[in-house]
């Protein structure tokens, strides 16, 4: 049972547009959700988060935006730049466990 | 260095052997991940320590995982009797207690 879901596998976005990546979830305790950007044969690097007291969080080109009715996440980035051409995970964890729980990922790509 | 470090980045092995994965955490950081990510998949937790202890292990998929921490540093997995289906990229990551886990580059391990 795949509790966060990444259903897009790929998106391509012209350098200087807004690339936007969704994230849809199942379980209704998680209160922290996490983007995180990962390269080729690197670990996972941290982008930005959010708290489920929020619905956005933004830091510089990056805005994270929660809708939690809907159980549904987004991360926009704008402008893109072809730097950001990166495989984006979705993750999400419970108030007071420390796991996070992933999604399959987007596989962004950015071209000039 | 400043960030977390995974030894091996690579390890073939043949089935029903041992293997033993590394993982420095970032100085200071309590807290310390193990995560397995499958090609195509997002990272699935394993276990967590916090400090010298397992403060969750409900990941470890059946008893030939084991993992330890006995200084509250660095972190081995172990892993006995190895299988084709526990080739992955092994992931670990550490925190300083709750908050944003850093992870390290990961261990590719095949098993042959």
């Amino acid at each position: 049972d795949q509790q966060v879901k990444q259903n897009s596998p790929s998106l391509s976005v012209q350098e200087g547009r807004i690339s936007i990546l969704n994230c849809d979830y199942t379980n209704s305790m998680f209160d922290y959700f996490l983007w995180y950007k990962k390269y080729p044969a690197e670990g996972p690097t941290f982008l930005i988060s959010i708290s489920s007291i929020k619905d956005k969080n933004e830091d510089g080109r990056f805005t994270v935006f929660l809708n939690k009715s809907a159980k549904h996440l987004s991360l926009h980035i704008v402008p893109s730049q072809p730097g950001d051409s990166a495989v984006y995970f979705c993750a999400a964890s419970e108030r007071n466990t420390d796991k996070l729980i992933f999604g399959t990922g987007t596989r962004l790509q950015v071209f000039p | 260095g400043a960030g977390v470090s995974q030894t091996p980045s690579n390890k073939v092995t043949e089935k029903g052997k041992y293997v033993e994965l590394r993982c420095d955490p970032i100085s200071g950081h309590t807290a310390l991940y193990w995560y397995r990510q499958s090609l195509g998949q997002g990272p699935e937790f394993l276990i967590y320590f916090q400090g010298t202890g397992a403060a969750d292990d409900s990941g470890l998929p059946n008893d030939r995982f084991f993992a330890v921490r006995p200084e509250g540093s660095v972190s081995t997995l172990k892993i006995q009797r190895t299988e084709r289906g526990d080739s992955a990229v092994y992931l670990c990551a550490s925190s300083p207690g709750q908050g944003t886990q850093y992870f390290g580059p990961g261990t590719r391990l095949l098993v042959l």
